[in-house]
């Protein structure tokens, strides 16, 4: 079976530049979840979808964060435009609908560094 | 709001010693709790859990118990392995209004052979 597939594996771009990333769920995970782990932190949530609707984005910066998931299956981030402080790994994950945190599995992130 | 909080890391040990990453938490309630581990390059995945009180969580030689008393988690491994670097997380699932999953600090584990 394949994993959460997401590109690019690294992005170093200057502050105020736009930046996406992409994520190609697992086949037939509904719900998928960005999150955002920042050196020395635990991943925090940024937004949660069920097929293409938004969940939970109470933690989005919706200022500079957008991220949308059209047909239910890939999904972007993006940040425009982004600041120093972004500089972190940005994890995709995905599960089914029934299985939630206990069934979730992560790609192996974007890492920013915002210059 | 629910917070977890892991012991300082890095943490470097020989091969064959005996492995404890302690871990509390500060919930709401009975919350469920998790170990995830990141090898190098790869993305995070599910070593354990515990979904209630006295609960014992265990995978590849790796045990936690959930423990109310003491809202603690620690993880442990009798014998570790070279293979067994990596960085673990504990989590919680937070009951605080919608279900999110709450992650530590993460700590790095090098063990040396």
């Amino acid at each position: 079976e394949a994993g959460v597939a997401q590109s690019p594996r690294y992005k170093i771009i200057e502050k105020r530049q736009s930046v996406a990333f992409w994520c190609n769920p697992i086949s037939g995970h509904a719900t998928l979840y960005w999150y955002q782990q920042i050196l020395g932190q635990g991943p925090k949530l940024l937004i949660q979808f069920q097929n293409n609707g938004v969940v939970d984005d109470s933690q989005l910066p919706k200022d500079r964060f957008s991220a949308e998931r059209l047909k239910g299956v890939d999904s972007t981030l993006k940040i425009q435009p982004a600041k120093l402080e972004d500089s972190a790994v940005y994890l995709c994950a995905s599960s089914l609908p029934t299985g939630g945190y206990e069934k979730l599995f992560f790609g192996s992130g974007t890492q920013l560094s915002v210059l | 709001g629910d917070s977890v909080t892991q012991m300082e890391g890095p943490v470097t040990l020989s091969e064959e010693a005996f492995l404890t990453i302690n871990c509390t938490y500060t919930a709401t309630g009975y919350p469920s709790l998790f170990w995830y581990v990141q090898y190098p390059g790869e993305g995070l995945q599910l070593l354990l859990k515990a979904t209630k009180a006295d609960d014992k969580g265990s995978n590849k030689g790796f045990e936690a118990t959930y423990r109310k008393e003491t809202t603690s988690f620690h993880l442990e491994k009798g014998s570790v392995q070279v293979s067994d670097s990596a960085v673990y997380f504990c989590a919680l699932i937070s009951i605080q209004g919608a279900q999110k999953l709450v992650f530590g600090q993460g700590t790095r584990l090098t063990i040396n052979p």
